[in-house]
């Protein structure tokens, strides 16, 4: 299974853009990278994923290296709802549909 | 609208018990899963199963089981052979076919204590 390696914490400024790094240098050329969140004691929420084009949604973009090994999740203009923790996955555990999820990082969105 | 439901939200048990945490789903997903996530942790997959009838243990399925009667429901018991229950659990769902597209949806969680 293609692991992650993610920053434990990182701290952001309201108002400005939250730039979320992840490692996955063992990543497959069939693998998705997926990004979710999870605010306390909820469940993850989904905010994006992408194959090898960068992507963007209403909630944020995901810029993928040309080597696939990394990628960005940018939070363009963070709010304090946006404290959070952040996972980053990449693809799907063989043919069982099993996402792995690391320890991922934790955001403080501070005023 | 379509999603996935927890019940329920929070869950107390005496040691020596067993309980069921319900989850369903009305998003005729194929695919469900069971994540524990225990406090400062990330999540750890219990039983996922991909059809109905059907279910293979995860990372952590000791002290645990589960059935697939119903492609909606995917209910998971919680036995007294599980040494340290008390934990916040996930299910989740994803289609099958073209499901590296699309990702998981989860539900909200139930938060089990065991007093």
């Amino acid at each position: 299974d293609a692991k992650t390696t993610q920053p434990p914490s990182m701290d952001c400024a309201e108002g400005r853009a939250a730039n979320l790094p992840c490692n996955h240098s063992t990543i497959s050329g069939n693998e998705y990278v997926y990004w979710y969140r999870q605010i306390h004691s909820q469940g993850p929420q989904y905010i994006i994923h992408g194959l090898k084009n960068n992507e963007t949604n209403e909630m944020a973009s995901l810029i993928i290296t040309e080597d696939r090994k990394s990628s960005t999740l940018i939070l363009p203009h963070a709010t304090l709802r946006d404290t959070a923790v952040y996972y980053c996955i990449v693809g799907f555990s063989g043919n069982t549909g099993k996402l792995i999820f690391g320890q991922g990082t934790t955001l403080q969105v501070k005023p | 609208d379509g999603g996935i439901t927890q019940s329920p939200k929070y869950l107390f048990r005496k040691e020596g018990q067993n309980v069921t945490l319900s989850c369903e789903q009305n998003l005729n997903h194929d695919a469900m899963y069971w994540y524990r996530q225990d406090p400062g942790q990330g999540l750890r997959l219990i039983y996922y199963s991909q059809i109905v009838n059907d279910f293979q243990k995860g990372d952590i399925a000791e002290g645990y089981s589960v059935s697939r009667e119903k492609k909606e429901s995917f209910p998971l018991t919680v036995t007294s052979a599980q040494k340290n229950p008390t934990a916040f659990y996930l299910c989740a769902s994803s289609i099958r076919t073209g499901f590296e597209r699309y990702g998981y949806t989860f539900g909200s969680g139930t938060r089990l204590t065991v007093v």
